[in-house]
C-alpha cells in the first residue's frame, strides 16, 4: 500500500513555462512534506518543505501546495529552466517517527 | 545541512558475496539513515543506525542481510550480504530530522 503517491512517471515542459507536479497521500499522520531533486548518479537534493498546518510555501521560483482536505500537494516551477530537468520526489515525514515516506518520483523535462 | 560521502559510488559485484558501503558526515548526528532505491521504484527506508546501539530495521529488511555499523557519530556502513541480482538498486545514506533530510550521492549497486 503506497502511501505517498506520484501519478505522473513523468512531464515535458516548454523552458519558461510552469512546471507543475503533483503528489497524493493518504495517511493523516504526516506532519511535514518535502520536494527533492535528484539528478542521475547524485543523491537527492532538498528543495522545499511544508508544514501540514500551512496551505503555501514559496521559495523563489518554487512553491508548494498543500491541499490536507484532498490530502494532495503539488510542486510549482516558475519559470522553468532546462537545469530543472531532473527526476523530482515527493516525500512525507511521519509524525512522532523519524522516517519519511517517498513517491516514486516524477522525471522532469524541460525542453529549451 | 550536512555534507554526506558515500563510497563506493558504483560498483558492480558477483551473486553471493558481500559488499560494504560507507557513510561519512561532516557533522556529529544522533541518527544515520541507510534507504534503498530499486529501478524505478520510490527510496524505502532500510533501518535507523544509532551510535552505540544496533541498528532498527524497517520491516522486510533483517540485520543478517543488511548488517549496519555505526562506530561514531559522523560514520556508518551498511553491508548488503550474500548478494543476488534482487539486491541490484541504489542504495543512500541519510541523516536529517523531522523537517529536512540530507542524502549522500548514493551507491549504484549491480548483481551479476
Amino acid at each position: 500500500d503506497q502511501q505517498v503517491k506520484q501519478n505522473s512517471p513523468s512531464l515535458s515542459v516548454q523552458e519558461g513555462r510552469i512546471s507543475i507536479l503533483n503528489c497524493d497521500y493518504t495517511n493523516s499522520m504526516f506532519d511535514y512534506f518535502l520536494w527533492y531533486k535528484k539528478y542521475p548518479a547524485e543523491g537527492p537534493t532538498f528543495l522545499i518543505s511544508i508544514s501540514s498546518i500551512k496551505d503555501k510555501n514559496e521559495d523563489g521560483r518554487f512553491t508548494v501546495f498543500l491541499n490536507k482536505s484532498a490530502k494532495h500537494l503539488s510542486l510549482h516551477i516558475v519559470p522553468s529552466q532546462p537545469g530543472d530537468s531532473a527526476v523530482y520526489f515527493c516525500a512525507a515525514h511521519e509524525a512522532g517517527t523519524y522516517k519519511y515516506i517517498f513517491g516514486t518520483g516524477t522525471r522532469l523535462k524541460v525542453l529549451a | 545541512s550536512a555534507v554526506i560521502s558515500q563510497k563506493p559510488s558504483r560498483d558492480i559485484c558477483q551473486r553471493g558475496t558481500s559488499l560494504t558501503i560507507q557513510c561519512q558526515v561532516d557533522s556529529q548526528v544522533t541518527m544515520m539513515f541507510w534507504y534503498r532505491q530499486q529501478p524505478g521504484q520510490s527510496l524505502t527506508l532500510i533501518a535507523t543506525a544509532n551510535q552505540g546501539s544496533e541498528a532498527t530495521y524497517e520491516s522486510g529488511f533483517v540485520i543478517d542481510k543488511f548488517p549496519i555499523s555505526r562506530p561514531n557519530l559522523t560514520f556508518s556502513t551498511l553491508t548488503v550480504s550474500n548478494m543476488s541480482p534482487e539486491d541490484s538498486s541504489i542504495y543512500l545514506c541519510s541523516v536529517g530530522d523531522n523537517t529536512e533530510a540530507f542524502f549522500g550521492q548514493g551507491t549504484r549497486l549491480t548483481v551479476v
